[in-house]
């Protein structure tokens, strides 16, 4: 069993909606990470916290929004959101915020449906 | 600049035979470390092992082993005596001390075992 844990499993939204997808993990680790993964496509990294403040932003649009509100959780809050965004949304967390090239652990995602 | 080559798309065998998955990476970084990662329809990216790059030793862990070579920039997996249950999307990656813990993928090599 995974211990990151991500909810929803699923989602489905409108253009309009706002929704947030959730992440929590009690490895007491300090880095928590946001990827994204388009069908038949690799993980590719939005966003880096460590130690609950953002290091890394992948040149992300605002219309995603990262949250740490602690160091166990990580929230992604979305909004006008477009089709192209429908993927598979994952949360990963590693005991090294950085440069300790450490083995991140992932959740099982929330696969995101835009319309 | 960090780049991660599956150049196998898909590989298809039957229960009980050996299978290699390539990987080969590219990096200016002199220390940078090296991962194999496990994605099954469930979507959960599973960790199955971390090199670091003064380490060339290989590793056996049961049916899997891994083969770090330097001089061809290259960090091979071999399951042997594959069974069903290894069907899964398989992925290299690589993270650059430069560059803390983000992990670049390589495009990922469908792996189907069959009966």
């Amino acid at each position: 069993d995974t211990e990151v844990t991500q909810t929803p499993k699923h989602l489905v939204m409108g253009m309009t909606n706002k929704k947030s997808l959730k992440c929590e993990q009690h490895m007491g680790h300090r880095a928590m990470y946001w990827y994204k993964q388009k069908a038949k496509k690799p993980p590719e990294l939005m966003f880096v916290y460590s130690y609950e403040k953002l290091s890394i932003n992948e040149s992300v649009p605002s219309r995603f929004s990262p949250e740490c509100p602690n160091s166990s959780l990580l929230n992604l809050h979305l909004h006008a959101l477009q089709p192209e965004d429908s993927a598979l949304y994952l949360c990963a967390s590693s005991s090294q915020p950085a440069g300790g090239g450490t083995e991140a652990f992932f959740g099982q995602g929330t696969r995101l449906t835009v319309v | 600049a960090q780049k991660v080559t599956q150049a196998q798309t898909e590989i298809s065998v039957v229960e009980k035979e050996d299978v290699t998955l390539d990987c080969v990476y590219e990096t200016r970084d002199t220390t940078y470390y090296l991962f194999w990662y496990k994605q099954p329809p469930s979507g959960e990216l599973v960790f199955l092992i971390r090199r670091n790059s003064f380490d060339e030793q290989n590793e056996i862990s049961g049916r899997y082993s891994w083969n770090f070579q330097k001089s061809t920039s290259s960090f091979n997996f071999t399951i042997t005596a594959s069974q069903v249950v290894d069907s899964a999307v398989y992925f290299c990656a690589l993270s650059e001390m430069e560059y803390g813990n983000k992990l670049v993928f390589g495009a990922g090599t469908i792996l189907r075992v069959k009966s």
